[in-house]
């Protein structure tokens, strides 16, 4: 069975910098793809960030890149993100997301979600 | 850049049926995309993969009631004999290699 638990939200300042942990199992990390997509209060799902199995690719949304970078470690099956520079509009829950193909794909499992709030 | 439009809200009777659309913009038409539910404070669940042609491949325990079919651009969920926990948000979702899209979401109300 397949599980994703994140892991590392918390409260920043703007400014700041915070890093995520998805903790992955239940099936071969390095196989898959694995994104990182965001949900502010209220709003819908924003995706941010995705990395191929690898790890040797990796593509970002327009309002994070160059300060969010996304990495893993296929043998501690951890996905990561690290997030440099927050502003206010990065508040969200973060959620990590198992994509269906090894380059990209649409998501067949997502995490519980952690909570990052940016604010003075 | 492919974008995706939903309807914001829908409603539907308690054991009635309700079609969800999500269209995709103009010159993707061809694109498979995958529903979501999302349930209040919880993450998405995976509810299924619809392919352009209305081939779907549903996730893990997804119910029978829940159904997937394309026409053109557009690509719809069916929930059928509607129940109150089926009330709550639903995405689209379609992707370009590494890169993700969403829908705006729609939310959904059993009367």
């Amino acid at each position: 069975e397949v599980h994703l638990v994140e892991s590392g939200g918390g409260f920043v300042q703007p400014g700041g910098s915070l890093r995520l942990s998805c903790a992955a199992s239940g099936f071969t990390s390095s196989s898959y793809a694995m994104s990182w997509v965001r949900q502010a209060p209220g709003k819908g799902l924003e995706w941010v960030s995705t990395i191929s199995g690898s790890g040797g690719s990796t593509d970002y949304a327009d309002s994070v890149k160059g300060r969010f970078t996304i990495s893993r470690d296929n043998s501690k099956n951890t996905l990561y993100l690290q997030m440099n520079s927050l502003r206010a509009e990065d508040t969200a829950v973060y959620y990590c997301a198992k994509v269906v193909g090894t380059t990209g794909g649409g998501v067949d499992y997502w995490g519980q979600g952690t909570l990052v709030t940016v604010s003075s | 850049q492919v974008v995706l439009t939903q309807s914001p809200s829908a409603s539907a009777s308690l054991g009635a049926s309700v079609k969800l659309t999500c269209t995709l913009s103009s010159g993707h038409s061809s694109y498979a995309i995958a529903w979501h539910q999302q349930q209040p404070e919880k993450g998405p669940r995976f509810l299924m993969k619809l392919n352009s042609d209305g081939s779907h491949s549903k996730g893990d325990g997804i119910p029978d009631r829940f159904s997937g079919s394309s026409s053109g651009a557009e690509r719809y969920l069916t929930i059928s004999s509607l129940q109150s926990e089926d009330e709550t948000d639903y995405y689209c979702q379609t992707w370009v290699t590494g890169i993700q899209v969403f829908g705006g979401g729609t939310k959904l109300t059993v009367l």
